[in-house]
């Protein structure tokens, strides 16, 4: 059983263009959840999705932003024109529903030069 | 807000010691989980241990125990017989527990990097 898929490991884009990462989450599992890791800080929040559904986005920033999980294929985290401060890991993680354990991927670095 | 505090930004141990990384959380939730979860230089987020906030038995997972302190809200990590395989960032984080179940929503400190010595 495949755990949590991130791609790509590593993404470099100049500023203003678009970042795109994927999470395809564990077999069985119908939540993902998106978090951020900055330089020498913690993971944040940013956005809760079930297939087809945001529950829910307090992390995301209001703009530039978005997330989905369609029906079929993996989550998408999409960054329009991207400035130096989006360089960050990206995480994603999947849980069944109700379920009390998040599996994390090995996460996205972005770096915007 | 939930807040999640770690305060030893590092810490060193000898092989085969004892170490105790340190967590406190502020929050006005009865019902939570705790985990620290581990992150090696591969970067891959490694779940250590679960506490569920209202079970009063500490949790323990082979050579990794906590010590739950509800009142004063504190959730510490000791690892014995530290292991050459156990440096990595060590993160405390927070999960609530709403009406309709986990959240899975982790609110995480800003780590502990634990360098073993051998």
């Amino acid at each position: 059983n495949a755990g949590v898929m991130q791609n790509p490991r590593h993404l470099v884009r100049r500023r203003g263009q678009e970042a795109r990462l994927r999470c395809s989450p564990m077999k069985g599992h119908s939540h993902v959840y998106w978090y951020r890791q900055l330089p020498e800080e913690g993971l944040k929040f940013m956005v809760y999705l079930q297939k087809e559904n945001i529950i829910d986005e307090s992390g995301m920033p209001k703009e530039r932003f978005s997330a989905e999980f369609p029906k079929e294929g993996p989550s998408i985290l999409r960054i329009q024109q991207v400035v130096r401060g989006d360089s960050a890991a990206y995480f994603c993680a999947s849980s069944r529903r109700g379920g009390t354990e998040a599996f994390f991927g090995q996460g996205t670095r972005l770096t915007v030069v | 807000a939930q807040t999640v505090t770690q305060s030893q930004p590092e810490m060193s141990v000898q092989e085969a010691e004892t170490v105790t990384l340190s967590c406190t959380y502020d929050t006005s939730e009865s019902n939570y989980y705790l985990f620290w979860y581990k992150q090696p230089p591969s970067r891959q987020m490694i779940l250590v241990i679960r506490q569920e906030a209202y079970k009063q038995q500490n949790a323990t997972e082979n050579r990794f125990s906590v010590n739950f302190q509800k009142a004063a809200k504190s959730f510490s990590l000791k690892i014995s017989d530290s292991q050459l395989g156990d440096t990595a960032m060590y993160f405390c984080a927070f999960m609530k527990i709403t009406a309709g179940g986990a959240t899975n929503k982790l609110i995480f400190g800003t780590g502990t990097l634990l360098a073993v010595q051998p």
